[in-house]
């Protein structure tokens, strides 16, 4: 069956640290990933994208690597601030699918510590 | 320019009614998905509506419906509400969603209705 599976557990790491988080499926062929932020009480918020013939993107301090071949996405922030403090979603969407769902992880919470 | 709107934002009901959540999508999409997310989970795909026609359907039973209106505006409808349906509803929406479009669907997200089932 597909499955996408993120740490259940949390993340904590002092700031200023660099926080990676992983994502990895099984069973899919997804053209790009996504990775979105979410706060308590509130919706996810899109951050990066990358496709399948990407290695890697940066956006400011956040990093995204995607590995086909190991099935794997690492999200990493560096110089990590108690504000990175959240949610982490990372999502897949089939290339072939043209409904637009995508299916999410269950979600990493990270906590950066002062 | 306004995000995604949903109302309500909070509602609590019992067991066996029905419910309504509303969403309004940032001016210019067209697209509009829905999604449950139960506590602790990631969100989980529900509907997909482009130019109000369904696009896709999650693994939700026939007691969930949706539709979506000409000014692309969208309703989520759940009949004979169980305890196991409280959760986070999420609308999402986004630039376009027509059939063969193969390009990422980044998704908007609304700040979503918290429903309560007792």
């Amino acid at each position: 069956s597909q499955k996408i599976e993120q740490n259940s557990e949390a993340l904590n790491i002092q700031e200023g640290k660099t926080a990676t988080l992983t994502c990895n499926y099984t069973n899919y062929s997804p053209a790009y990933l996504q990775w979105y932020r979410q706060d308590p009480g509130r919706g996810p918020v899109f951050l990066l994208l990358i496709r399948e013939n990407e290695k890697e993107k940066r956006k400011e301090r956040l990093k995204v690597t995607f590995d086909t071949t190991l099935k794997q996405s690492l999200f990493h922030i560096t110089a990590s601030q108690p504000a990175d403090s959240a949610t982490y979603l990372c999502a897949l969407a089939s290339g072939s699918s043209n409904t637009g769902k995508l299916i999410f992880g269950q979600g990493t919470t990270l906590q950066v510590k002062p | 320019d306004a995000g995604v709107t949903q109302s309500p934002t909070h509602l609590i009901k019992t067991r066996g009614q029905h419910v309504t959540l509303r969403c309004s999508p940032i001016s210019g999409h067209k697209s509009v998905s829905w999604y449950q997310q139960v506590l602790g989970q990631g969100p989980q795909f529900i509907f997909q509506y482009y130019e109000k026609e369904e696009r896709g359907r999650g693994n939700f039973p026939d007691r969930f419906s949706a539709r979506q209106f000409p000014n692309y505006s969208s309703e989520l409808n759940v009949n004979a509400l169980l305890l196991g349906d409280s959760a986070l509803y999420l609308c999402a929406s986004s630039l376009d969603g027509a059939a063969g479009y193969s390009g990422a669907n980044v998704l908007t997200f609304g700040a979503g209705s918290r429903l309560t089932v007792l």
